[in-house]
């Protein structure tokens, strides 16, 4: 299985402002996903990163606002810019191919 | 366009009773299809996954779920529950269309063990 990990783990942040969350996997993997869980919620998808090229948003979520990068194929970034307090959630990222179905830890978002 | 059925938000067993967790999921191509456990401010843990091989998969935890093809199921299971099952459970589903593995969720079961 898939190793990934994810940093920061939590974080608290003041309205306005943007947090960059990493995934980094130890093994190379075609696809990976950002997606989102709200308090009490099941999870959403944001988007897919495939390296080398552009993010691709599900419908309500835009790259204006959440940010996607894939540098390489054991690492992503997922930033939430200009938050609110509707954000607050947990941000997972997930991969595909051989390692399909694991999810990294998750970064536990509060916007106060 | 694939979706997932989870039917009850809420169940309650028994501590030592069969546990049953329903999932229908609806796909347009053979699915992969995941059962996932989320204990309290945890994050997710793979339980099992069916991925076209055996239909009875068997996964940690002493839980096992069986793809039924016919019913368009993929209900998890357990013999015997144990106060440690207590978790919120999400059924998912990717039809891996054009190699995009994306996973669609359940709305999530909260499973409550009753000593």
């Amino acid at each position: 299985s898939a190793v990934i990990s994810q940093k920061p783990s939590r974080d608290i942040c003041q309205r306005g402002t943007s947090l960059t969350i990493q995934c980094q996997v130890d093994s190379q993997v075609t696809m990976m996903f950002w997606y989102r869980q709200q308090p009490g919620q099941s999870l959403t998808l944001i988007a897919t990163a495939n390296q080398g090229s552009e993010a691709t948003y599900e419908s309500g979520f835009v790259i204006d606002k959440f940010p996607i990068s894939r540098p390489n194929l054991t690492f992503s970034t997922l930033t939430v810019s200009n938050m609110s307090p509707e954000d607050s959630s947990i941000y997972l990222c997930s991969v595909a191919g051989t390692a399909q179905g694991y999810f990294g830890p998750g970064t536990r978002l509060t916007v106060l | 366009a694939q979706s997932v059925t989870q039917l009850g938000s809420h169940v309650s067993v028994s501590e030592g009773a069969l546990v049953l967790l329903r999932c229908n999921y609806s796909s347009s191509v053979p699915p992969y299809l995941f059962w996932y456990v989320q204990y309290p401010n945890q994050g997710l843990q793979l339980l099992l996954k069916y991925t076209s091989a055996a239909t009875l998969v068997k996964g940690i935890n002493g839980f096992e779920a069986e793809f039924k093809k016919s019913e368009t199921s993929f209900h998890l299971t357990k013999p015997s529950a144990h106060m440690s099952d207590a978790a919120e459970y999400f059924c998912a589903v990717s039809d891996r269309q054009g190699g995009n593995e994306k996973l669609t969720f359940g709305t999530g079961t909260r499973l409550t063990i009753i000593p």
